[in-house]
């Protein structure tokens, strides 16, 4: 799997839309970009994932640069309840019980 | 549906003592996978399952044990418990490979060995 780099933490004002950026420079062209969530010592949760196309679901977007060397998932209406440790993963395409390479991730404060 | 039901929720155990850590899915998927994770760091692969009778070992695998005897069950052994084993452990369940779907994980066993 790549190897990705992300913030290690980052704050946004509630209501704001939050940014959280992530590298992979090394992803290969059968390597899909995979974002989890991690509230409070909980289970990581899973949030959305794309190949090179901009994905959009109900709880974010993520926005693939034309070269997939990086990536951005955007919260569009961050609450108090997204605070959370947020992965970047980027694997080959399958569900993934049988092995993510978590990171450390980017601490995503939002402040009230 | 209940997902991915870990248990126990939290165990302290002493040094050398034995114990096995449950995780049970009813969402009939193919892969299962255990992580520890350690205070401050990401979560790290202990075992993986890829159906039933079959396992392999990951980024971790020392002082554990699993079996995959069905679809639903994947416990994971301690032999013989160590302070370093002192972690949260996460089960994950999900699709298989060539499948478009997301992993599920359980909440969490809390283990402290003393």
């Amino acid at each position: 799997d790549a190897k990705t780099t992300q913030p290690t933490s980052m704050d946004c004002a509630e209501g704001r839309a939050a940014n959280l950026p992530c590298n992979h420079s090394t992803i290969s062209g059968n390597e899909y970009v995979y974002w989890y969530r991690q509230i409070h010592s909980q289970g990581p949760q899973y949030i959305i994932h794309g190949l090179k196309n901009n994905e959009t679901n109900e709880m974010a977007s993520l926005i693939i640069t034309e070269d997939r060397k990086s990536s951005t998932l955007i919260l569009p209406h961050a609450t108090l309840r997204d605070t959370a440790v947020y992965y970047c993963i980027v694997r080959v395409r399958g569900g993934g019980a049988d092995g993510l390479t978590f990171g450390k991730g980017t601490h995503l404060i939002i402040q009230p | 549906n209940a997902g991915v039901t870990q248990t126990p929720k939290f165990q302290v155990l002493k040094t050398g003592q034995s114990m096995t850590l449950q995780c049970a899915q009813d969402m009939n998927h193919e892969y299962m996978s255990w992580y520890r994770q350690d205070p401050g760091m990401g979560l790290r692969l202990i075992h993986y399952s890829v159906g039933a009778g079959i396992t392999d070992q990951g980024e971790v695998p020392n002082g554990y044990n699993v079996s995959r005897s069905t679809t639903e069950d994947f416990p994971l052994r301690l032999l013989s418990a160590a302070p370093s084993q002192t972690s949260v452990y996460f089960c994950a369940s999900s699709y298989g490979l060539g499948m478009n779907t997301e992993a599920f994980f359980g909440q969490g066993t809390r283990l402290t060995v003393v």
